[in-house]
Protein backbone atom coordinates (compact mmCIF):
# COMPACT_ATOMS: atom_id res chain seq x y z
CA UNK A 1 0.00 0.00 0.00
CA UNK A 2 1.27 3.30 -0.99
CA UNK A 3 1.86 5.90 1.87
CA UNK A 4 2.73 9.56 1.41
CA UNK A 5 3.43 11.47 5.02
CA UNK A 6 4.35 15.01 4.76
CA UNK A 7 6.76 16.49 7.67
CA UNK A 8 7.60 20.40 8.37
CA UNK A 9 7.59 23.53 10.49
CA UNK A 10 3.72 24.46 10.96
CA UNK A 11 4.10 28.09 11.36
CA UNK A 12 6.33 30.43 9.04
CA UNK A 13 7.16 34.17 9.02
CA UNK A 14 6.06 36.47 6.39
CA UNK A 15 8.70 36.57 3.35
CA UNK A 16 10.49 33.67 4.34
CA UNK A 17 10.63 30.36 2.81
CA UNK A 18 8.57 27.23 3.44
CA UNK A 19 9.93 23.42 3.69
CA UNK A 20 8.13 20.66 3.48
CA UNK A 21 8.98 16.66 2.93
CA UNK A 22 7.05 14.26 1.61
CA UNK A 23 8.02 10.73 2.80
CA UNK A 24 6.99 8.03 0.44
CA UNK A 25 6.14 4.23 1.46
CA UNK A 26 5.15 1.07 -0.06
CA UNK A 27 6.62 2.00 -3.49
CA UNK A 28 9.70 3.22 -4.36
CA UNK A 29 9.38 6.63 -6.35
CA UNK A 30 12.33 5.57 -8.95
CA UNK A 31 9.93 2.75 -10.42
CA UNK A 32 7.57 5.59 -12.01
CA UNK A 33 5.22 8.23 -11.61
CA UNK A 34 5.42 11.80 -10.65
CA UNK A 35 5.18 13.20 -7.19
CA UNK A 36 3.18 16.47 -6.38
CA UNK A 37 2.31 19.23 -4.07
CA UNK A 38 -1.73 20.50 -3.86
CA UNK A 39 -2.83 23.10 -1.21
CA UNK A 40 -5.47 23.63 0.38
CA UNK A 41 -6.14 27.44 2.18
CA UNK A 42 -8.36 27.12 5.17
CA UNK A 43 -12.42 26.36 4.09
CA UNK A 44 -11.33 26.94 0.23
CA UNK A 45 -10.57 24.57 -2.71
CA UNK A 46 -7.64 23.03 -3.64
CA UNK A 47 -4.75 23.95 -5.94
CA UNK A 48 -2.27 22.11 -7.38
CA UNK A 49 1.59 23.43 -6.81
CA UNK A 50 3.88 21.27 -8.70
CA UNK A 51 5.30 17.86 -9.32
CA UNK A 52 8.31 15.99 -9.87
CA UNK A 53 9.61 12.92 -11.68
CA UNK A 54 12.32 10.77 -10.20
CA UNK A 55 14.59 12.06 -12.81
CA UNK A 56 14.09 15.30 -11.87
CA UNK A 57 11.99 16.64 -14.19
CA UNK A 58 9.42 19.13 -12.94
CA UNK A 59 6.04 20.80 -13.53
CA UNK A 60 4.84 23.84 -11.72
CA UNK A 61 1.40 25.58 -11.42
CA UNK A 62 2.57 29.15 -13.50
CA UNK A 63 0.61 31.28 -10.61
CA UNK A 64 3.41 30.09 -8.19
CA UNK A 65 6.59 28.78 -10.47
CA UNK A 66 8.51 32.12 -9.83
CA UNK A 67 8.62 30.86 -6.21
CA UNK A 68 8.41 27.06 -6.28
CA UNK A 69 10.85 24.28 -6.01
CA UNK A 70 10.27 20.98 -5.70
CA UNK A 71 12.91 18.82 -5.35
CA UNK A 72 13.52 14.21 -5.01
CA UNK A 73 15.46 12.27 -2.90
CA UNK A 74 15.56 8.98 -4.35
CA UNK A 75 18.10 7.41 -1.80
CA UNK A 76 15.34 8.40 1.06
CA UNK A 77 12.26 7.79 -1.27
CA UNK A 78 11.12 11.15 -0.10
CA UNK A 79 10.24 14.32 -2.41
CA UNK A 80 10.67 18.17 -0.60
CA UNK A 81 8.75 21.25 -1.81
CA UNK A 82 10.10 25.27 -1.02
CA UNK A 83 7.96 28.05 -1.46
CA UNK A 84 9.83 31.60 -0.63
CA UNK A 85 8.80 34.99 0.09
CA UNK A 86 5.28 34.01 2.11
CA UNK A 87 2.57 35.89 3.05
CA UNK A 88 -0.78 35.54 4.59
CA UNK A 89 -2.18 34.25 1.08
CA UNK A 90 0.35 31.47 1.77
CA UNK A 91 -1.53 29.40 4.95
CA UNK A 92 -3.17 26.28 3.75
CA UNK A 93 -3.13 22.80 4.50
CA UNK A 94 -0.27 21.17 2.01
CA UNK A 95 -0.72 18.32 0.71
CA UNK A 96 1.80 15.65 -0.84
CA UNK A 97 0.27 12.97 -3.24
CA UNK A 98 1.20 10.63 -6.25
CA UNK A 99 0.42 12.14 -9.63
CA UNK A 100 -0.37 10.92 -13.33
CA UNK A 101 -3.04 12.15 -14.70
CA UNK A 102 -5.15 12.55 -11.03
CA UNK A 103 -4.03 12.40 -7.70
CA UNK A 104 -4.40 8.78 -6.51
CA UNK A 105 -2.33 8.48 -3.48
CA UNK A 106 -2.11 11.58 -0.65
CA UNK A 107 -0.62 11.97 2.38
CA UNK A 108 -2.79 13.18 5.47
CA UNK A 109 -1.72 16.52 4.72
CA UNK A 110 -0.17 19.17 7.16
CA UNK A 111 -1.48 23.23 8.06
CA UNK A 112 1.12 25.48 7.61
CA UNK A 113 0.74 29.27 9.06
CA UNK A 114 1.76 31.88 8.20
CA UNK A 115 2.06 34.57 10.77
CA UNK A 116 5.09 36.52 12.73
CA UNK B 1 -5.92 27.77 -18.39
CA UNK B 2 -9.35 25.78 -18.36
CA UNK B 3 -11.52 26.86 -15.23
CA UNK B 4 -13.99 24.30 -13.99
CA UNK B 5 -17.33 25.32 -12.48
CA UNK B 6 -19.37 23.38 -10.39
CA UNK B 7 -22.90 23.61 -9.36
CA UNK B 8 -24.60 23.60 -7.05
CA UNK B 9 -22.36 24.80 -4.47
CA UNK B 10 -24.43 23.36 -2.43
CA UNK B 11 -26.71 20.10 -2.46
CA UNK B 12 -29.10 19.16 0.48
CA UNK B 13 -30.71 15.78 0.19
CA UNK B 14 -31.34 12.53 2.29
CA UNK B 15 -30.17 9.46 2.65
CA UNK B 16 -31.70 6.95 -0.07
CA UNK B 17 -31.69 9.96 -2.36
CA UNK B 18 -30.15 10.40 -5.54
CA UNK B 19 -27.29 13.30 -5.85
CA UNK B 20 -26.43 14.77 -8.97
CA UNK B 21 -23.54 17.24 -9.10
CA UNK B 22 -22.27 18.91 -12.41
CA UNK B 23 -18.42 20.02 -13.57
CA UNK B 24 -18.93 22.36 -16.58
CA UNK B 25 -15.48 23.34 -18.39
CA UNK B 26 -15.12 26.65 -19.81
CA UNK B 27 -13.31 24.76 -22.79
CA UNK B 28 -13.65 20.97 -23.87
CA UNK B 29 -11.88 18.62 -21.58
CA UNK B 30 -10.46 15.44 -22.82
CA UNK B 31 -12.84 12.50 -21.28
CA UNK B 32 -9.60 11.01 -20.43
CA UNK B 33 -8.87 13.57 -18.05
CA UNK B 34 -11.71 14.37 -15.94
CA UNK B 35 -11.56 13.29 -12.46
CA UNK B 36 -14.11 13.68 -8.94
CA UNK B 37 -12.80 13.27 -5.75
CA UNK B 38 -14.75 12.95 -2.14
CA UNK B 39 -13.05 14.84 0.96
CA UNK B 40 -14.45 14.45 4.47
CA UNK B 41 -13.67 17.38 7.37
CA UNK B 42 -9.94 17.06 8.64
CA UNK B 43 -9.12 14.73 5.69
CA UNK B 44 -7.47 14.54 2.47
CA UNK B 45 -9.46 13.99 -0.90
CA UNK B 46 -10.11 10.27 -2.07
CA UNK B 47 -10.36 9.54 -5.94
CA UNK B 48 -13.62 8.31 -6.92
CA UNK B 49 -13.23 8.50 -10.59
CA UNK B 50 -11.04 8.74 -12.96
CA UNK B 51 -11.60 9.05 -17.23
CA UNK B 52 -14.82 10.68 -16.18
CA UNK B 53 -16.78 7.43 -15.70
CA UNK B 54 -14.29 4.92 -14.16
CA UNK B 55 -14.43 4.23 -10.61
CA UNK B 56 -11.25 3.99 -9.05
CA UNK B 57 -10.33 1.12 -6.75
CA UNK B 58 -12.67 0.47 -3.63
CA UNK B 59 -15.13 2.83 -4.87
CA UNK B 60 -18.78 1.50 -4.52
CA UNK B 61 -20.79 1.14 -7.59
CA UNK B 62 -23.49 3.34 -6.22
CA UNK B 63 -20.97 6.66 -7.30
CA UNK B 64 -21.08 6.99 -10.83
CA UNK B 65 -19.49 9.54 -13.59
CA UNK B 66 -20.74 10.44 -17.01
CA UNK B 67 -20.02 13.62 -19.64
CA UNK B 68 -17.88 14.85 -22.18
CA UNK B 69 -16.68 17.89 -23.87
CA UNK B 70 -17.69 20.79 -21.59
CA UNK B 71 -20.10 18.97 -18.84
CA UNK B 72 -19.80 16.43 -16.42
CA UNK B 73 -21.58 14.56 -13.84
CA UNK B 74 -21.04 12.79 -11.09
CA UNK B 75 -23.99 11.03 -10.09
CA UNK B 76 -24.33 9.12 -6.47
CA UNK B 77 -27.68 6.80 -7.04
CA UNK B 78 -28.71 6.35 -3.35
CA UNK B 79 -27.22 8.63 -0.37
CA UNK B 80 -25.13 6.41 2.30
CA UNK B 81 -24.78 8.41 5.71
CA UNK B 82 -21.34 8.21 4.88
CA UNK B 83 -21.32 9.78 1.48
CA UNK B 84 -22.20 13.83 2.67
CA UNK B 85 -19.07 15.68 1.95
CA UNK B 86 -17.27 17.83 -0.68
CA UNK B 87 -16.81 16.65 -3.83
CA UNK B 88 -14.02 18.32 -6.75
CA UNK B 89 -13.83 17.68 -10.10
CA UNK B 90 -10.39 17.74 -11.55
CA UNK B 91 -8.71 18.14 -15.09
CA UNK B 92 -5.57 17.73 -16.32
CA UNK B 93 -4.23 19.62 -19.26
CA UNK B 94 -0.70 18.82 -21.26
CA UNK B 95 -0.47 21.94 -23.29
CA UNK B 96 0.85 23.28 -21.29
CA UNK B 97 0.73 20.55 -18.15
CA UNK B 98 -1.68 21.64 -15.66
CA UNK B 99 -4.19 20.30 -13.25
CA UNK B 100 -7.20 22.20 -12.14
CA UNK B 101 -10.06 21.50 -9.64
CA UNK B 102 -13.31 23.10 -9.29
CA UNK B 103 -14.72 25.02 -6.26
CA UNK B 104 -16.50 21.91 -5.19
CA UNK B 105 -19.65 21.03 -3.84
CA UNK B 106 -20.56 20.42 -0.75
CA UNK B 107 -23.37 17.59 -0.11
CA UNK B 108 -25.45 18.00 3.29
CA UNK B 109 -28.10 16.09 5.01
CA UNK B 110 -31.34 18.17 4.24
Amino acid sequence: QVQLQESGPGLVKPSETLSLTCAVSGYSISSGYYWGWIRQPPGKGLEWIGSIYHSGSTYYNPSLKSRVTISVDTSKNQFSLKLSSVTAADTAVYYCARVATTFDYWGQGTLVTVSS
Amino acid sequence: EIVLTQSPGTLSLSPGERATLSCRASQSVSSSYLAWYQQKPGQAPRLLIYGASSRATGIPDRFSGSGSGTDFTLTISRLEPEDFAVYYCQQYGSSPLMYTFGQGTKLEIK
